[in-house]
């Protein structure tokens, strides 16, 4: 069984703090490993795709880091804002093309 | 161009009936993967279909099934409803291996 972990469960950061959790995956039949942002009523949404190790991407504030050998990414959020508050999920994507994803970290940012 | 549209965005059914939901991809997007949101228990996926095939499945019963049409809109069906299969079910498409998800609203299901 495919166990995509992340962790923590749930976080509250201080507006203007940054912060960062993790994402632990499989490291064999790796294929890619995806970002998401999930607000409250509203669908997920892409951040990250990466596909190589040692691969860094960043959109903004946002910035993601991957570690395929030893099975971990991590995710970066610089000087936290009240709109980054949301649902970060991790995500799979295996050598079969399957996606699995994680049960998400839940930010919730405090003004 | 459009997004991913799901239909309907609510249900409510009783036990032991049937219900069909329904997903039309982007435009060009030929892969449509569905997955199952309850609480605690995160985006649980079901299957994906390309090209009018089922590429992979979950570990879901069999009273889950999907199909893909012709023009990438996908189906999913779910027979003799329990109550455990009350849920958000989430569409996605994506036009490659490499690419993100793209996700419907949703549809969210209640079974009573």
């Amino acid at each position: 069984i495919l166990n995509v972990e992340q962790s923590p469960q749930s976080l509250h950061v201080q507006e203007g703090d940054s912060t960062n959790f993790t994402c632990s995956f499989p490291s064999s039949n790796f294929y890619a490993l995806h970002w998401y942002r999930w607000e409250t009523a509203k669908s997920p949404e892409a951040l990250f795709v990466m596909t190589l190790n040692g691969d860094e991407k960043k959109k903004g504030r946002i910035s993601a880091t991957l570690n395929t050998k030893e099975g971990y990414s991590y995710l970066y959020i610089k000087g936290s804002q009240p709109e980054d508050s949301a649902t970060y999920l991790c995500a799979f994507g295996r050598s079969d093309d399957k996606i699995i994803f994680g049960k998400g970290t839940r930010l919730h940012i405090l003004p | 161009k459009a997004g991913v549209t799901q239909t309907p965005r609510y249900l409510i059914k009783t036990r032991g009936q049937q219900v069909t939901l329904s997903c039309s991809p982007i435009s060009g997007h030929r892969s449509v993967s569905w997955y199952q949101q309850t609480p605690g228990q995160g985006l649980q996926f079901l299957f994906e279909y390309f090209s009018e095939t089922q590429r992979n499945k979950g570990n879901f019963p069999g009273r889950f099934s999907g199909r893909q049409f012709s023009n990438s809109r996908s189906e999913m069906n779910v027979s003799t409803l329990e109550l455990g299969d009350s849920a958000l079910y989430l569409c996605a498409s994506r036009p490659g291996n490499n690419s993100p998800l793209h996700f419907g609203n949703g549809t969210r299901l209640t079974v009573t």
